[in-house]
C-alpha cells in the first residue's frame, strides 16, 4: 500500500523549532518529488515547499523562506520539514505529498500533523 | 506569483443536480511546449487530507467517478459534478502546476440543497 506518514508536530513557543518527518512507504521513494503543504485551521492549502529527486533541489514559498528546511533521506525513504523560528501564523496541519511522476501534483497526500505556536 | 481565484465561495445543490466550480488564473497555465496545462482539482472531506481527481486541466485520477469532469485551458477553467451524490459534500481546490511556487485556489464548499 502507497502511504505517507507524517509525525513530529505539537506545541511549540513562538520563536520555537521543530522537525517534522515524513515516512513513505508502497512505492519508490527516490523516483519521485517530495513536498510540504499545511493548512491553518478552517482555512484553504498553502504550498510550504518542494524537494526534486535526483538532484534534490528545494523550493519554498516566500512565507517560509530561510525559516523552514526540506531534506530528505531516499535510503531510508524519509522526508523532513525543520521548521525554525516559528510564528503564530505557521499554525497548521501540515501534510507531506508525492509529486506524480510526470507532473508533479499531488497524488498521494499524508494524514497531516498539526503544529501549534502559542505561548 | 500565479493567482488562483475559484469561484464561487460555496454553492447548494440538490442531490442528482450538476454542481459547476470555476477556476482563474492570475496567468495562463498553458505550456506551450507541450500544449497541457498545469491545473489539477482535489477535493478536501472534513478532518481527512485532500485527494487528487482532476489533473492536466481534464485527465481523471484514476478511481475517480466519471461524473467528475475538468474542462478549460489558459486562464480559466471549470470542475463539473455532473449528478451530485451525498458522498460529494467537500471542499473543492485548484491548484496550479506550472512552476513554483505552486498555488490554490481558496477553496469551495460544496453542500446538499
Amino acid at each position: 500500500e502507497v502511504q505517507l506518514v507524517e509525525s513530529g508536530g505539537g506545541l511549540v513557543q513562538p520563536g520555537g523549532s521543530l522537525r517534522l518527518s515524513c515516512a513513505a512507504s508502497g512505492f519508490t521513494f527516490s523516483d519521485h518529488y517530495m513536498d510540504w503543504v499545511r493548512q491553518a485551521p478552517g482555512k484553504g492549502l498553502e504550498w510550504v515547499g518542494r524537494t526534486r529527486n535526483k538532484g534534490y533541489t528545494t523550493k519554498y514559498a516566500a512565507s517560509v523562506k530561510g525559516r523552514f528546511t526540506i531534506s530528505r533521506d531516499d535510503s531510508n525513504n524519509l522526508l523532513y520539514l525543520q521548521v525554525n523560528s516559528l510564528k503564530t501564523e505557521d499554525t497548521a496541519v501540515y501534510y507531506c505529498a508525492r509529486g506524480e511522476g510526470s507532473s508533479g501534483v499531488f497524488d498521494i497526500w499524508g494524514q497531516g500533523t498539526m503544529v501549534t505556536v502559542a505561548s | 506569483d500565479i493567482v488562483m481565484t475559484q469561484s464561487p465561495d460555496s454553492l447548494a445543490v440538490s442531490l442528482g443536480e450538476r454542481a459547476t466550480i470555476n477556476c482563474k488564473s492570475s496567468q495562463s497555465v498553458l505550456s506551450r511546449s507541450n500544449n497541457k496545462n498545469y491545473l489539477a482539482w482535489y477535493q478536501q472531506k472534513p478532518g481527512q487530507p485532500p485527494v487528487l481527481l482532476i489533473y492536466w486541466a481534464s485527465t481523471r485520477e484514476s478511481g475517480v467517478p466519471d461524473r467528475f469532469s475538468g474542462s478549460g485551458s489558459g486562464t480559466d477553467f471549470t470542475l463539473t459534478i455532473s449528478s451530485l451524490q451525498a458522498e460529494d459534500v467537500a471542499v473543492y481546490y485548484c491548484q496550479h502546476y506550472y512552476d513554483t511556487p505552486l498555488t490554490f485556489g481558496g477553496g469551495t464548499k460544496v453542500e446538499i440543497k
